[in-house]
């Protein structure tokens, strides 16, 4: 099955740095790749997400890109603000499915 | 509320005990799917379902665990003799087909 691993487990960063976030996957297979947000006790939410077709997408101050011959994405959030605050993930899936696997989390906090 | 409802939010049992979780999908997603999530893990896949199918289970899944969507809409997981190896986060999740998955609050299992 589908291997997913994220790194770093912790990131800590000033207001308006950058975060990133990385993870590979083992699975050639997948072609959709979600990031979520989950705040403490609430549900994960989709910040957004890319599929194989394409190498990068931004929406605002966030970003994604996906290099398929290394098997590996990343999350870049741009300009971090307090409520950027939170647990990320990432996850991998096919198109047949959308069966998702995760990666562990990434626990971001932004320092005033 | 239109989003994905579980209920209950919370539920402390006895081990050996069996207990119920529901889970309501975003009217007309066909897809609806379980995950469990234990502390600083990301969410696990357990099974799905299309419409009324259930599709896939996963190996996470032992024969005390059973799910059933009757009539393609509200899911029930169903835990039998409960261990406390069971305490987690079970989340579920719907998407109308080929597109993202929408996550509901979960139900926090505590098996004492």
């Amino acid at each position: 099955g589908e291997n997913v691993e994220q790194h770093p487990s912790t990131l800590s960063v000033q207001e308006g740095d950058s975060a990133v976030i990385k993870c590979t996957y083992s699975d050639s297979a997948s072609n959709y790749f979600p990031w979520y947000k989950q705040e403490l006790g609430k549900r994960p939410q989709l910040i957004i997400d890319i599929r194989s077709n394409v190498g990068e997408k931004k929406d605002q101050r966030i970003a994604v890109t996906l290099n398929k011959t290394a098997k590996h994405f990343s999350l870049h959030i741009t300009e971090t603000q307090p409520e950027d605050s939170a647990v990320y993930f990432c996850a991998a899936s096919t198109h047949d499915d959308y069966k998702l696997s995760f990666g562990a989390g990434t626990t971001v906090t932004v320092r005033a | 509320d239109t989003g994905v409802s579980q209920d209950p939010r919370h539920k402390i049992t006895k081990r050996g005990q069996n207990v119920t979780f529901r889970c309501d999908p975003i009217s007309e997603h066909n897809r609806l799917y379980w995950y469990r999530q234990t502390l600083g893990q990301g969410p696990e896949f357990l099974t799905y379902f299309q419409n009324e199918a259930q599709l896939e289970k996963s190996r996470l899944l032992s024969d005390r665990f059973s799910a059933e969507r009757p009539k393609g809409s509200f899911s029930t997981l169903e835990i039998q003799r409960t261990e406390q190896g069971d305490s987690a986060m079970y989340l579920c999740a719907s998407s109308p087909q080929g597109a993202e998955a929408f996550f509901g609050q979960g139900t926090r299992l505590t098996v004492v």
